[in-house]
């Protein structure tokens, strides 16, 4: 059982907007930035966003993060095909002294 | 930047097994640096982080007196030593970076190695 809690599975035709939830508590997403993490098959995972909403070089502006006292939310708009991915969301944690992850939210593109 | 995992093997419950992560292209003293691992079809979870000087370390409860996370700056290596090694700690290890100053931030990753605990 993850300690960030984010749903198994979200699906969205192309076109339409979807948003993939973190929630977690005060020692983790309430005191720390939060950071996504795309995870395709048999590849390394790769940071899709970090302190909340910064997208790195290379993530298409149809992706946002946001961030709201102790839950976050990834948002995909437009969505492609090519969207379909695992995503995970982590944090640092201050009662663990360590990192907290998300259970993983695999994203289908209908 | 690239950072490539070794060590991973199949180890009987009981038994023990070091990984080790070469790093290249950055400044590899400058950063921590961490192990996470995956269970096959389940998440990312933290196994253990070092600091940049390898004087603080930390583990996952699930781990903590069973491993010991270890760095050589002048070689770029960071390891992890596996003792008494469990059926539960059968995971892909990846070996990642954390960009400096930002906690759960993993800017660079490895393909990761497998360990597989089992009789």
């Amino acid at each position: 059982q993850s300690v960030l809690t984010q749903p198994p599975s979200v699906s969205g035709t192309p076109g339409q907007t979807v948003t993939i939830s973190c929630s977690g508590s005060s020692s983790n997403i309430g005191s720390n930035f939060v950071n996504w993490y795309q995870h395709l098959p048999g590849m390394a995972p790769k940071l899709f966003m970090y302190r909340n909403n910064q997208r790195p070089s290379g993530v298409p502006d149809r992706f946002s993060g946001s961030k709201s006292g102790t839950s976050a939310s990834l948002a995909i708009s437009g969505l492609r095909s090519e969207d379909e991915s695992d995503f995970y969301c982590a944090a640092g944690d201050d009662s663990l002294s360590g990192v907290v992850f998300g259970g993983g939210t695999k994203l289908t593109v209908l | 930047v690239q950072l490539v995992e070794s060590g991973g093997d199949l180890v009987q419950p009981g038994g023990s097994l070091r990984l080790s992560c070469s790093a290249s292209g950055f400044t590899f003293s400058s950063y921590w640096m961490y192990w996470v691992r995956q269970v096959p079809g389940k998440g990312l979870v933290w196994v253990s982080r070092i600091n940049n000087g390898g004087t603080t370390t930390t583990y996952a409860e699930s781990v903590k007196g069973r491993f010991t996370i270890s760095r050589d700056n002048g070689r770029n290596t960071v390891s992890l030593q596996m003792n008494n090694l469990r059926a539960e700690d059968t995971a892909l290890y990846y070996c990642t970076r954390e960009a400096r100053s930002a906690v759960g931030m993993f800017d660079a990753w490895g393909q990761g190695t497998l360990v597989t605990v089992s009789s």
